[in-house]
């Protein structure tokens, strides 16, 4: 079975604190990928990685930046955390461009 | 622009009897189609897909079907049970995309 943690499940910040959310998967996943899921929009794609220290925009990568130097470790960075920022993270990775799979969930708050 | 709708937010069903799911999509590249399902506080799952040269796959009490003519596809739950309410999200992708583009999710009630 596919494992995807994430290093939190709650965390609460204070605006201006940068953030660090870290998310491993133990199936040798080619990619992996960074999704915040907000009530009515769904879940929008923030970066994703196909490969050890490649990375590519999603859809709202603005005010993230993340790092990938294993293939099992995907981090996602919030150089300065602001209250927009309030959301679920999800973290997953695929083999090729087959089926995703998730993490926990990281319930992000930033006050 | 959206590619993947999920037009109905909520859904409530009577236990027991068939839930269905839709889901359009406007990208007529999409090969390949997920169902996913999350509860609260959890990630997403995954459920049930199904490939573009197929119009019905199926797995125990859900079946997709696909309609690529018009750019649909549905989820059919049956019978439903109480652990089947959660949000319930379409995605698709292109051959060779490493991403899934998703709808914005349906919520399913499932009531006794």
């Amino acid at each position: 079975d596919v494992k995807v943690t994430q290093s939190s499940r709650y965390l609460v910040k204070r605006t201006g604190e940068k953030v660090f959310l870290e998310c491993v998967q133990d199936m040798d996943h080619e990619n992996m990928f960074w999704y915040r899921q907000d009530p009515g929009l769904g879940l929008r794609l923030i970066y994703f990685s196909y490969d050890v220290k490649m990375k590519e925009k999603g859809d709202i990568p603005e005010g993230y930046s993340v790092s990938r130097e294993k293939k099992e470790r995907f981090s996602l960075i919030l150089e300065s955390a602001s209250t927009n920022q309030t959301s679920m993270y999800l973290c997953a990775s695929s083999l090729l461009g087959d089926t995703q799979y998730f993490g926990p969930g990281t319930r992000l708050t930033v006050l | 622009d959206q590619q993947v709708k999920q037009n109905s937010p909520s859904l409530s069903v009577q236990e027991g009897r068939i839930s269905i799911l839709n889901c359009d999509y406007t990208n007529s590249m999409f090969d390949y189609f997920l169902w996913y399902k999350k509860y609260p506080a959890e990630g997403p799952t995954f459920l049930i897909s199904i490939s573009s040269i197929k119009d019905k796959n199926e797995d125990g009490r859900f079946t997709v079907f696909l309609n690529k003519s018009a750019k649909h596809l549905s989820l059919h739950i049956v019978p439903s049970q109480p652990g089947d309410s959660a949000v319930y999200f379409c995605a698709a992708s292109e051959d060779s995309n490493y991403q899934l583009i998703w709808g914005a999710g349906t919520k399913l009630i499932i009531k006794p």
